[in-house]
């Protein structure tokens, strides 16, 4: 049951430059998606979110787009810190149910 | 800021005994949920509960399985016989509104032996 998949387990980004983080989803019932973040020995931290009626939100370095033709959301993180370093969950919801669910994750290392 | 709270973080038990793993959800918060993560592999669903009552499970909770809130703060998940594949990360989260952004606790770190 992979309806939210991200196929890049991991991402190297210079310091300063930007990162992108990439979720696909195959149900097109999804009404709502997250972002998360995860350091180890953590729980998730929510980062950031987006309705299924926009196509963009912006939260001071995050920025997450949402194109629901291609059922595809990105994570865009500008500049990106050490401090970012960490595993990258993306979210869906869909007001029917009371669960989230997760991507398997993207560990994203931001290189001083 | 409020964030939800879980104990103990690490427990190791032996195959078939119960475990308790206890959260403390953010105060004014109504739903509550379980989750869990096998090492490796992505964060599952286990359970809702509002109301005092499961509003929805997954497949993985079975009969083994059962949550309470014993009092107006704490909320517990409770594995009956543990099993070697119940060796896991076990996340608590808390809602405000069914609809609202679940806020994750830090995780129980569940060894079964």
């Amino acid at each position: 049951d992979q309806q939210v998949k991200q196929n890049s387990p991991s991402l190297s980004v210079q310091e300063g430059r930007i990162s992108i983080l990439n979720c696909d989803y195959t149900n097109s019932m999804f009404d709502y998606f997250l972002w998360y973040k995860k350091y180890p020995a953590e729980g998730p931290t929510f980062l950031i979110s987006i309705s299924s009626i926009k196509d963009k939100n912006e939260d001071g370095r995050f920025t997450v787009f949402l194109n629901k033709s291609a059922k595809h959301l990105s994570l865009h993180i500008v500049p990106s810190q050490p401090g970012d370093s960490a595993v990258y969950f993306c979210a869906a919801f869909f007001s029917g149910t009371y669960k989230y669910i997760f991507g398997t994750g993207t560990r994203l290392k931001v290189l001083a | 800021e409020p964030e939800v709270t879980q104990t103990p973080s690490h427990q190791v038990t032996q195959m078939g005994q119960e475990v308790i793993l206890r959260c403390v959800p953010i105060s004014n918060h109504l739903y509550f949920y379980w989750y869990r993560q096998i090492l490796g592999q992505k964060v599952e669903f286990l359970v809702s509960f509002y109301n005092n009552e499961i509003s929805e499970k997954s497949e993985i909770f079975d009969d083994q399985f059962s949550v309470e809130r014993p009092d107006g703060s704490n909320f517990t998940l409770k594995i009956r016989s543990t099993k070697l594949e119940d060796s896991a990360m076990y996340f608590c989260a808390s809602s405000g509104l069914r609809t609202d952004t679940q806020y994750f606790g830090p995780g129980t770190r569940l060894t079964v032996l």
